[in-house]
């Protein structure tokens, strides 16, 4: 099993260039999420879906937009890149109950110039 | 969105030490407790999942214990070794989201 996948490992974007950061895995989880990382602040949620179709905000969705077509993929897209977005991205997933850990993938790390 | 608290931020300890950490997160509307080892430039792995009030978890020297009615966790480490240096989180699980406090930062010296 590849368990998390996630890619690109590193990224340098423009204020104001769009990209989609890829998170796929294999493990038929139903639960996936999106957090950034930054200094001091821990991980903060951005989106998280509980299955294909469904998707809910998390504690700072602005700037970004998800979708779920399929249980296996979950995309995170960046609208209009700001500097304020660079970070390390980890994508997240379990199955759909409180009693199970978060596999998460290996991070993206996004800078934005 | 929940207010998870993690004392000390920070721990040096020499190796053989036992040391402790604390959680603190909102006893209402509680679910699950998770606990996490975050190496540096690596992924956090789950380490503990803790659901009922007065659970004790333990895997080899690292154990917890959990008391949801006054909102605490505590994580446990006898006898400290450097490959323990890592950030513990713990993240409540709340409606579909587990929201993280911001870690202890364990370093063991040999």
């Amino acid at each position: 099993n590849a368990g998390v996948t996630q890619t690109p490992k590193f990224q340098v974007l423009k204020t104001g260039q769009s990209m989609t950061l890829q998170c796929a895995q294999d493990m038929n989880h139903e639960y996936m999420s999106w957090y950034r990382q930054d200094p001091g602040m821990g991980l903060r949620l951005i989106h998280y879906s509980v299955g294909a179709g469904i998707t809910d905000q998390g504690e700072v969705p602005n700037g970004y937009n998800v979708s779920r077509s399929t249980t296996e993929d979950f995309p995170l897209r960046l609208l209009s890149a700001a500097p304020s977005q660079t970070s390390v991205y980890f994508c997240a997933s379990s199955y759909s109950d409180s009693r199970y850990g978060y596999t998460f993938g290996s991070g993206t790390r996004l800078t934005v110039v | 969105i929940l207010n998870v608290e993690q004392s000390p931020q920070s721990l040096h300890v020499q190796e053989g030490d036992s040391t402790n950490f604390t959680c603190s997160f909102p006893s209402s509307n509680f679910y699950a407790l998770h606990w996490y080892r975050w190496e540096t430039a690596k992924s956090p792995e789950a380490l503990f999942v803790m659901t009922l009030n007065g659970d004790e978890k333990k895997k080899g020297r690292i154990s917890a214990t959990l008391n949801t009615k006054e909102g605490y966790s505590y994580l446990y480490i006898k006898g400290s070794q450097p490959e323990d240096s890592a950030t513990y989180l713990c993240a409540p699980y709340n409606t579909d989201k587990l929201i993280f406090g911001t870690g202890t930062r364990l370093q063991v010296f040999p």
